[in-house]
């Protein structure tokens, strides 16, 4: 079966740094883009940026540039999401999810992660 | 940056009515274009892709329209189960954006 299967929630206070996780499996990792998708509480969807594990080529929406860093380990199939400096209004849910055709990076997602929600309260 | 920009932002309609939901982008995306349904408390779901290809497993009365700048997502006959936000993504570059969505409800 194919999936993504994220880390769990995560509280932390402002200021603290954050890594979170999507490892894929019963596919190719290194073939599909991983993308990034918040939802903040009661919001819609973001995009973030995506990533493809075999080269770990990277590309970020402007609004999270700068902010998130996205990364791959091709060698365990887990792509990351992580913060340096988390502020209150990074609380959100945090999903990944696959791209639905090899190789590009202009595709629907097919394949989504259960979601990592992220709470960043003093 | 294309902004992608949907409306209705919510509608409330009976069971076995016919549901339109409009997006549009600020500039031609040509046909790269998806809709993802989201349930309360749910992970999006995928229902079609390159503005008019259904997704596998989704039903028929689902539909979707449209080129350039201008899509529909159309629901034939509108059941309970598709109590849900609705949203638009264009994926045309390799940055994707999705539109503010759109919540259906029965009347």
């Amino acid at each position: 079966e194919v999936q993504l299967v994220q880390s769990g929630a995560e509280v932390k206070k402002p200021g603290e740094s954050l890594k979170i996780s999507c490892k894929g499996s019963g596919y190719s990792f290194t073939s599909y883009w991983i993308g990034w998708v918040r939802q903040m509480p009661g919001k819609g969807l973001e995009w973030m940026g995506i990533i493809y594990p075999g080269d770990s080529d990277t590309r970020y929406s402007p609004s999270f540039q700068g902010q998130v860093t996205i990364s791959a380990d091709k060698s365990i199939s887990t792509a990351y999401l992580q913060w340096s400096s988390l502020k209150a209004s990074d609380t959100a849910m945090y999903y990944c999810a696959r791209s639905r055709l090899v190789v590009t990076s202009a595709d629907a997602f097919d394949i989504w992660g259960q979601g990592t929600m992220v709470t960043v309260s003093s | 940056d294309i902004q992608m920009t949907q409306s209705p932002s919510s509608l409330s309609a009976s069971v076995g009515d016919r549901v339109t939901i409009t997006c549009r982008a600020s500039q031609g995306i040509s046909n790269y274009l998806a809709w993802y349904q989201q349930k309360p408390g749910k992970v999006p779901k995928l229902l079609i892709y390159a503005a008019s290809t259904l997704q596998s497993g989704v039903p028929s009365r689902f539909s979707g329209s449209g080129s350039g700048t201008d899509f529909t997502l159309t629901i034939s006959s509108l059941q309970p189960e598709d109590v849900a936000t609705y949203y638009c993504q264009k994926y045309n570059s390799a940055r994707g954006t999705f539109g503010q969505g759109t919540k259906v409800e029965i009347k």
